[in-house]
């Protein structure tokens, strides 16, 4: 079955420690997002890659690093700058990056939480 | 600039009842838009789009939303709600060209047996 998969999907981390989420994609889409989710928040864009090796920061980029080396993935680092990490991430794609005649597709999500 | 407010944190209704759950955008150019549904501890869903065409726009499971330029609108609707509905839902709006979705806080929509 074609999907997204975020794994793991509950995440531990101690204070200043990196993490990384994983997302991966065999939809053969073109384009991913990473949004972070907060209660009453709605969802807020981190990062996004159109194209694979190019990746452009959202409205909440400090302290989150991503890469794109491959199309059918997009893991997304928690650094230790990331003041308040705690929130459930959501990976998505779609097919073109302009979201034009299309829709995004999310991940289940993974549950950050810093102890 | 570009903004989505979702006018309702939380509805509560009771079952076999109409809702309503509103929508109102902002954007200086042409948009799309979005409801998605979100249930507990899981991903967004797609429940339906506006791209052009109609302005009213149907899901398979009974909501529709009808998309009101000159109020800057997308509400949602459904007659009758089923328990099975209970979930939070998102509006969202993609400008044209913005390569993103903006999202609403959203809406909690609780049905009441």
């Amino acid at each position: 079955d074609g999907g997204i998969t975020q794994s793991p999907k509950y995440l531990f981390r101690k204070e200043g420690q990196n993490v990384t989420l994983s997302c991966e994609q065999n939809l053969n889409h073109d384009a991913m997002y990473w949004y972070r989710q907060d209660p009453g928040q709605g969802l807020r864009l981190i990062y996004y890659s159109q194209i694979v090796n190019d990746f452009q920061k959202g409205d909440i980029a400090e302290g989150y690093s991503v890469s794109r080396e491959k199309k059918e993935s997009f893991p997304l680092t928690v650094t230790s700058a990331q003041k308040n990490p705690t929130a459930f991430y959501l990976c998505a794609s779609s097919i073109t990056g302009g979201l034009l005649n299309t829709e995004a597709f999310f991940g289940q999500g993974t549950r950050l939480t810093v102890v | 600039a570009q903004s989505v407010t979702q006018l309702d944190s939380q509805v509560p209704v009771f079952e076999e009842a109409p809702v309503e759950l509103r929508c109102n955008y902002s954007s200086s150019v042409s948009v799309y838009l979005f409801w998605y549904v979100q249930y507990p501890n899981q991903g967004l869903q797609l429940l339906l789009k506006y791209l052009s065409g109609s302005t009213l726009v149907e899901s398979i499971n009974g909501f529709e939303a009808e998309f009101n330029k000159s109020q800057t609108s997308f509400h949602l609707r459904k007659p009758s709600v089923h328990i099975s509905d209970t979930a939070e839902y998102f509006c969202a709006l993609d400008g044209a060209g913005s390569y993103q979705l903006t999202f609403g806080k959203g809406t909690k929509l609780s049905v009441i047996p």
